[in-house]
């Protein structure tokens, strides 16, 4: 079945970066807008980031604007998310979801199981 | 920005009884727009309804999502042990997209 493997996690210091990606397989990838949505330990579910099919429009959380660059390439299959100037509530799990369709007008379908960021010094 | 409030925060219930957890929008939303998910502690979410009231694919049938405009129910009719989780209301079709902030619900 549809699979969504995440990659890139680990420990960083505070105003460091990290590249998170996410594989893709079992399903046409270029044909379904993606996200990222992270969990700050014990915390609940918080939207990151939405790359729509073909990566023509990308959106962002307030909290991660500037800092965060969602991006795809569906050649490969991988979905990626470059964070910069990492801060302390950066860290959690992060989800790379699939939509059940192009764009944000489409819920998310699918889950990875996660990668884990943790910012600190 | 729109802001999903759920409620309660923790429902204590016990195995066979009725579950009803509340997602309150800050303004009117589609329901086309409005999905539930489940969290069990160490995994990630999985869909329970989208659309307000459809249910997923394998989605037992004890599990009904109702509602429209800024407030929305899910209902879990008789509790199951593998019911007690987490759950998330998610709105999506603008941005920004948000989550409500999870009703857990536990074992009495």
């Amino acid at each position: 079945q549809v699979q969504l493997v995440e990659s890139g996690g680990g420990v960083v210091q505070p105003g460091g970066s990290l590249r998170l990606s996410c594989a893709a397989s079992r399903f046409t990838f270029s044909s379904y807008g993606m996200q990222w949505v992270r969990q700050a330990p014990g915390k609940g579910l918080e939207w990151v980031a939405f790359i729509w099919y073909d990566g023509s429009n990308k959106y962002y959380a307030d909290s991660v604007k500037g800092r965060f660059t969602i991006s795809r390439d569906n050649s490969k299959n991988t979905l990626f998310l470059q964070m910069n100037s990492l801060r302390i509530e950066d860290t959690g799990v992060y989800y790379c979801a699939k939509g059940s369709g192009t764009n944000f007008y489409y819920h998310i379908d699918v889950w990875g199981k996660g990668t884990t960021v943790t910012v600190s010094s | 920005d729109i802001v999903l409030t759920q409620s309660p925060g923790t429902l204590s219930l016990s195995p066979g009884e009725r579950a009803s957890l509340s997602c309150r929008a800050s303004q009117s939303i589609s329901s086309s727009y409005l999905a539930w998910y489940q969290q069990t502690p160490g995994q990630a979410p999985r869909l329970l309804i989208y659309g307000a009231s459809s249910r997923a694919t394998g989605v037992p049938d004890r599990f009904s999502g109702s509602g429209s405009g800024t407030d929305f129910t899910l209902t879990i009719s008789r509790l199951e042990p593998e019911d007690f989780a987490v759950y998330y209301c998610h709105r999506f079709g603008s941005s920004p997209l948000a989550f409500g902030g999870g009703t857990k619900v536990e074992i009495k």
